[in-house]
Formats: C-alpha cells, sequence, structure tokens
C-alpha cells in the first residue's frame, strides 16, 4: 500500500521566513494534493499536482512535483501568522474520483 | 468547487449511544468518503459512501460499527454505533467533483465519547 512521508513534523519560523514542507511516496504518484488545517477544522484544499515536473502557486505557496512523481515539495514565501496550521499531503490510489492516502502532517507555527 | 455543510459541528456522547453525522454538498459529486482522524493523527479512510448500494469499507472498519448511507448524488451520513472513547475522534467527509482530480471536504464533526 502506498505511503506517504512529511518533513519536517513541526515547524516554527519567524514571520517573513521563508519554509519547505516535503513529502515523499513510496510509490509513484498519480495525484497529490496539499491541504491545510487549522487546529480541529475541516481541511482546505491548496492545490493539486499531476504531472512530473509540475509547479503550481497560489498567493505566496508553491508545490512541486518531482520529475520522478515521488516528491513534493510545499513552500511559503515571507510567512505569516495566518500560514499557521497543518499541512497534509494526499495521495489519490490513481484515475482520480478515488479516496486519499494522507500523510502524517507538519505542524506549522509562525511566530512575530 | 463544491462546498461541503456537515451536522453536527461537535458533540459530547456517552458510551454506549450512537451518533449520526450528516453530509450535505451543494452540487452533485460523483464520489463521496469518510475519514477519521483521530486525536493528533492523520487522516483514515472509513469508507466510500456509494450512491444507491451499499459502502465500501476499509479494512478495521465494519457497517455495523458505521453504517452510512447515500441516498443522492449530494447528501449521506455516517453512523457511529454503540460508542467507546475509542471513537472520540474528528469524522470528515469530503467529495470528489465533476472533474476527477477534485477532492473538498467538509469542516468536519468532532466527537468526543464520555
Amino acid at each position: 500500500s502506498q505511503e506517504l512521508e512529511q518533513s519536517p513534523q513541526s515547524l516554527i519560523v519567524q514571520e517573513g521566513k521563508n519554509l519547505t514542507i516535503n513529502c515523499t511516496s513510496s510509490k509513484t504518484l498519480y495525484g497529490l494534493y496539499w491541504y491545510k488545517q487549522k487546529y480541529g477544522e475541516g481541511l482546505i484544499f491548496l492545490m493539486m499536482l499531476q504531472k512530473g515536473g509540475e509547479e503550481k502557486s497560489h498567493e505566496k505557496i508553491t508545490a512541486k512535483l518531482d520529475e520522478k512523481k515521488q516528491q513534493s515539495s510545499l513552500h511559503i514565501t515571507a510567512s505569516q501568522p495566518s500560514h499557521a496550521g497543518i499541512y497534509l499531503c494526499g495521495a489519490d490510489k490513481g484515475g482520480g474520483n478515488t479516496p486519499l492516502v494522507f500523510g502524517k502532517g507538519t505542524r506549522l507555527s509562525v511566530i512575530a | 468547487s463544491a462546498v461541503i455543510s456537515q451536522k453536527p459541528s461537535r458533540d459530547i456522547c456517552q458510551r454506549g449511544t450512537s451518533l449520526t453525522i450528516q453530509c450535505q454538498v451543494d452540487s452533485q459529486v460523483t464520489m463521496m468518503f469518510w475519514y477519521r482522524q483521530q486525536p493528533g493523527q492523520s487522516l483514515t479512510l472509513i469508507a466510500t459512501a456509494n450512491q444507491g448500494s451499499e459502502a465500501t469499507y476499509e479494512s478495521g472498519f465494519v457497517i455495523d460499527k458505521f453504517p452510512i448511507s447515500r441516498p443522492n448524488l449530494t447528501f449521506s451520513t455516517l453512523t457511529v454505533s454503540n460508542m467507546s472513547p475509542e471513537d472520540s475522534s474528528i469524522y470528515l467527509c469530503s467529495g470528489s467533483g465533476n472533474l476527477a482530480y477534485e477532492q473538498f471536504f467538509g469542516p468536519g464533526t468532532r466527537l468526543t465519547v464520555l
């Protein structure tokens, strides 16, 4: 079965600093999803990557999928307190419209 | 994108009772899924809610404990039966949109069992 490893498990950064979260899959990824979760709440969809080498950006967040489609990174530029939360990567099992397998998450704290 | 709502948002229940969680999507979705997130853990798939037929359960989850209904393409319910403190979790439903590679989540139901 597919497993996703996220690193780091937790991260504390100073406001204004850049940071990167990594997600590594045990198998080739068909689709890689990034979500953000505020404590105890639902998941907010950030981005979805499908193609090797693909890169997507939204505001100050950029996600990349490597050429081999086994690793993804999420980069936040000039972090703000609003970026704090848990970031989860999820992989679909192939073909779309399938449930997701999730990593354990990265807890991000942004301090002033 | 689809907007998903869940009821209740949270509940505190007594051991041995049952709770039904409702999931409503504002548009028709192909697939609906139910996940559980135990304290400090990531999401684990409980089952796929199939419209008009029995849900498909993941290993470790059974219909008697987690009966699921999906009467149409916008609505599903998950019941947590005969609850124990180990069932204390956040339960989330998700919908897979008309585009194959979309999946949106509800706000979750935080369940505490005493």
